[in-house]
């Protein structure tokens, strides 16, 4: 099983540009998220589905969206980028938010630069 | 106020020393808790759950402290393969779907 995979590894963006990050799971997880991290700002919850076919917001929305594809995809785009948004993105899955002492697996990362 | 707070460090000590990290939490609500660790560079990783009545993992005690609101996490005999940064993670309950609330870590060296 490869977990949770993440393209691209690195990007480098220019002010305004659009780009999606792709995430894909092969656990068979049912909730999918994205994070950024930020020094000393800790992981951020952008967005998450909690099932497929559902997506909600979470602490740090704007400038985001979001589309749960099918189970195993859920991809992150960015529709005109800002410098704001240079940080590292990291998708994570788990069995089924809501459960008590879920755990969550997470993707090695996206490192993106917007110039 | 920060709803995870964590000691950023970082911390220096030398192999075989003992250390420990606490964390302290706002929401009293809060139902689980968890340390993860992430090495330089790459994602996190569950390193152990935190139960209330504590719980050992070979070199790893996690303890919770629910009236105090504070986890804390004990590590005795440290080696060189501990150097990473600590990440205390809480589950407070957020409508209809749980969400883990991250500390912004802390960073422990350990030192030949």
């Amino acid at each position: 099983n490869a977990g949770v995979t993440q393209t691209p590894k690195f990007q480098v963006l220019k002010t305004g540009q659009s780009m999606t990050l792709q995430c894909a799971q092969d656990m068979n997880h049912n909730s999918m998220y994205w994070y950024r991290q930020d020094p000393g700002m800790g992981l951020r919850l952008i967005y998450y589905s909690a099932s497929e076919g559902t997506t909600d917001k979470g602490e740090v929305p704007n400038g985001y969206n979001v589309s749960r594809l099918n189970k195993r995809e859920f991809s992150l785009r960015l529709e005109s980028a800002a410098p704001s948004q240079t940080s590292v993105y990291f998708c994570a899955s788990s069995r089924l938010a809501g459960l008590e002492g879920e755990t969550q697996y997470f993707g090695p990362g996206t490192r993106l630069l917007v110039l | 106020r920060k709803e995870v707070e964590q000691d950023p460090g970082p911390f220096n000590v030398p192999e075989g020393a003992t250390v420990a990290f606490n964390c302290t939490y706002s929401n009293s609500a809060s139902q689980s808790f968890f340390w993860y660790r992430q090495d330089c560079r790459k994602e996190p990783k569950l390193l152990m759950s935190v139960y209330s009545s504590g719980n050992e993992d070979g070199r790893f005690t996690a303890q919770l402290n629910r009236a105090s609101q504070y986890i804390s996490l004990l590590i005795r005999d440290s080696k060189l393969s501990d150097s990473a940064t600590y990440l205390c993670v809480v589950n407070p309950f957020s409508g209809s779907a749980r969400q883990l609330t991250f500390g912004s870590g802390t960073q422990l060296t350990v030192l030949p």
